[in-house]
């Protein structure tokens, strides 16, 4: 496909499980990135990756968070013992190196997890 | 750090009139500067980005916004908005740090549309 996409789109899970979320992005693109969106609120950046090197993971909110890229092309996130405040749209986004011009991360339709 | 503060959770204009919504950042350097749509069960799509050029920025759509250093602002508008333009809108900005691009965004405005 053209564009990032996301599996699955929906999830419900009960407080405690562990849940994958998976990101494709645009192939050939070396920057991907996950965002977190609350209701009503905005994204915010929880990890990025360059390539299969994670560079960022700042915004993880806890060690529950951990996301993996090990070729290189799709990526991971996982959240083990899931808790109720982890209830939210995850948007993966891919961007192409910038080689000096300022870039555009195209974004996936996210996944709504929800937690039960 | 940086950040964005969108001016308005909700906005209402009718079809045919002028569309404005509001964003202003703060940055200790240059940013670059983005607005994003989001419809309803889809992710976001750029409208248009700043990147230190012309101030004046031309986007998808019809949408256009224009960047005032002064005033720390980058207002989103649109001369004549159409029903389709109903959506949520979010600015976002940028360190131009080409080591790690990542996004900080606003809260985000509802633009309504009345027919």
């Amino acid at each position: 496909g053209a564009g990032v996409s996301q599996s699955p789109r929906y999830k419900v899970a009960k407080r405690g499980q562990d849940v994958a979320l998976r990101c494709d992005p645009i192939s050939g693109h070396v920057s991907l990135f996950w965002y977190q969106q609350a209701l009503g609120q905005g994204p915010e950046f929880l990890t990025y990756f360059q390539n299969e090197a994670q560079l960022d993971k700042s915004g993880l909110p806890s060690d529950r968070f951990f996301a993996e890229r090990p070729e290189g092309s799709v990526s991971t996130l996982k959240i083990q013992r899931t808790q109720q405040e982890d209830s939210a749209v995850y948007l993966c986004a891919s961007s192409s190196p910038p080689s000096g011009v300022p870039y555009e991360q195209y974004f996936g339709p996210g996944t709504r997890l929800t937690v039960t | 750090a940086q950040s964005v503060t969108q001016l308005g959770s909700h906005v209402s204009v009718s079809e045919g009139a002028l569309v404005l919504l509001r964003c202003n950042y703060s940055s200790s350097v240059p940013p670059y500067l983005f607005w994003y749509v989001q419809y309803p069960n889809q992710g976001l799509q750029l409208l248009l980005k700043y990147t230190s050029a012309a101030t004046l920025v031309k986007g998808i759509n019809g949408f256009e916004a224009e960047f005032k250093k002064s005033e720390t602002s980058f207002h989103l508008t649109k001369p004549s908005a159409h029903m389709s333009d109903a959506a949520e809108y979010f600015c976002a900005v940028s360190d131009n740090d080409f080591g790690n691009e990542k996004l900080t965004f606003g809260t985000g405005t509802r633009l309504t549309i009345i027919p």
